[in-house]
């Protein structure tokens, strides 16, 4: 069955530093991923998609790349601050061909941006 | 436009009791998809709907229900709860259904704990 890690560690930096995360993937092939953000207590909000034949894709201070040799997909935020403080999800597209509503989430990964 | 809403924010049930949870998708939006968020499994596809109809559906035992009425408003059952069961219950709108190049809006959720 299809399989998506990302570091369940927390990721801990410095305000101002380049925060970088990991999505890693198993079993199927997405044509698209996506990333979210998740504060707490609160639903998980839409952040990038990215496509399976585009490499990268920036908005604003965040930038994701899309490797389907590795399988994986890497989730940057630049200049970081600590309102960027979050869980962070990525999730894969597993409708196939047409949009039948399946999209599963990883486990996410806990950024801490500290001042 | 109001985002997706959720009733109730938070709810406490007895093992044994059912429950059902309820939510407005964006105007528009004919896709509703729940979630299962737990802090060990993470964010967990319990089934969508798109029109009334069930498209696609995850791996949770039949007691997890659901349904989605004319006006696109969806809600949820569980019967006979489960300790297990205590979750925080996320439902996710978009226009087509998930996948594909279309993000998810999530709601805040109901958190519901079963004692």
């Amino acid at each position: 069955s299809q399989k998506i890690e990302q570091n369940s560690e927390a990721l801990n930096i410095q305000e101002g530093k380049t925060a970088t995360l990991t999505c890693n993937y198993t079993n199927y092939s997405p044509a698209y991923l996506q990333w979210y953000r998740q504060d707490p207590g609160r639903g998980p909000v839409f952040l990038l998609l990215i496509r399976e034949n585009e490499k990268e894709k920036r908005k604003e201070r965040l930038k994701v790349t899309f490797d389907t040799t590795l399988k994986q997909s890497l989730f940057h935020i630049t200049a970081s601050q600590p309102a960027d403080s979050a869980t962070y999800l990525c999730a894969l597209d597993m409708s196939g061909s047409s949009n039948t509503g399946k999209l599963i989430f990883g486990q996410g990964t806990t950024l801490q941006v500290k001042p | 436009k109001a985002g997706v809403t959720q009733t109730p924010r938070y709810l406490i049930k007895t093992r044994g009791q059912q429950v059902t949870l309820s939510c407005s998708p964006i105007s528009g939006h004919r896709s509703v998809s729940w979630y299962q968020q737990t802090p060990g499994q993470g964010l967990q596809f319990l089934f969508e709907y798109f029109s009334e109809t069930q498209r696609n559906k995850g791996n949770f035992p039949g007691r997890f229900s659901g349904r989605q009425f004319s006006n696109s408003r969806s809600e949820m059952n569980v019967s006979t709860l489960e300790l297990g069961d205590s979750a925080l219950y996320l439902c996710a709108s978009s226009p087509q259904g998930a996948g594909g190049d279309s993000p998810l809006h999530f709601g805040n959720g109901t958190r519901l704990t079963v004692t």
